[in-house]
């Protein structure tokens, strides 16, 4: 039973252009969300959160939105650079800060020149 | 700061036998944790621990034990290994629980045959 979950297990942006990385989650008590970024053969590292309180949280050329009522969050990345190819993923936690997570399955971000 | 260390980065074993996997952080975090990152599946949480002498079981710890006798090192024990438990291996740390961002570990990857 996959809690949260990444439908696109890939996404192909130019560069420059808007990157638009979805996620759904089923469980309404996630509390706290969280996108990571990931580079091959390193761990991932934390880009942006957001709580559930909020409905958008802007942090440089990252933005996550939060639809509470459709239990959907989204990273928007504008404008997407070479650099930002990797693989993205959402994750939520219980109401108990931001450690324990579930984590999605990752999206392969490819920004193309 | 060397942040999160991981040893080995890679590791082939046979079924049956017992491993440790290394993990270290030299920030001073109180909160260190285990998952483990399957294709198609995202990360899961294995066994995490809020401070030296206290550890508790996430999302999937059945073949694995660990245990935390110094703030700094969490290593990861498989006492008998099966190939469900190839995968790749990610620790993390963070200063405290509540909403403090996690610091991954580069990964172990384990091949059980």
């Amino acid at each position: 039973d996959q809690q949260v979950k990444q439908n696109s297990p890939s996404l192909s942006v130019q560069e420059g252009r808007i990157s638009i990385l979805n996620c759904d989650y089923t469980n309404s008590m996630f509390d706290y969300f969280l996108w990571y970024k990931k580079y091959p053969a390193e761990g991932p590292t934390f880009l942006i959160s957001i709580s559930s309180i909020k409905d958008k949280n802007e942090d440089g050329r990252f933005t996550v939105f939060l639809n509470k009522s459709a239990k959907h969050l989204s990273l928007h990345i504008v404008p997407s650079q070479p650099g930002d190819s990797a693989v993205y993923f959402c994750a939520a936690s219980l109401g108990d800060g931001a450690q324990k997570l579930v984590f999605g399955q990752g999206t392969r971000l490819t920004i193309n020149p | 700061n060397a942040g999160v260390t991981q040893t080995p980065k890679f590791q082939v074993l046979k079924t049956g036998q017992s491993m440790t996997l290394q993990c270290a952080q030299d920030m001073n975090h109180e909160y260190m944790s285990w998952y483990r990152q399957d294709p198609g599946m995202g990360l899961r949480l294995i066994h995490y621990s809020v401070g030296a002498g206290i550890t508790d079981q996430g999302e999937v710890p059945n073949g694995y034990n660990v245990s935390r006798s110094t703030t700094e090192d969490f290593p990861l024990r498989l006492l008998s290994a099966a190939p469900s438990q190839t995968s790749v291996y990610f620790c993390a740390s963070s200063y405290s629980t509540g909403y403090n961002e996690q610091f991954f570990g580069p990964g172990t990857r384990l091949t059980v045959l």
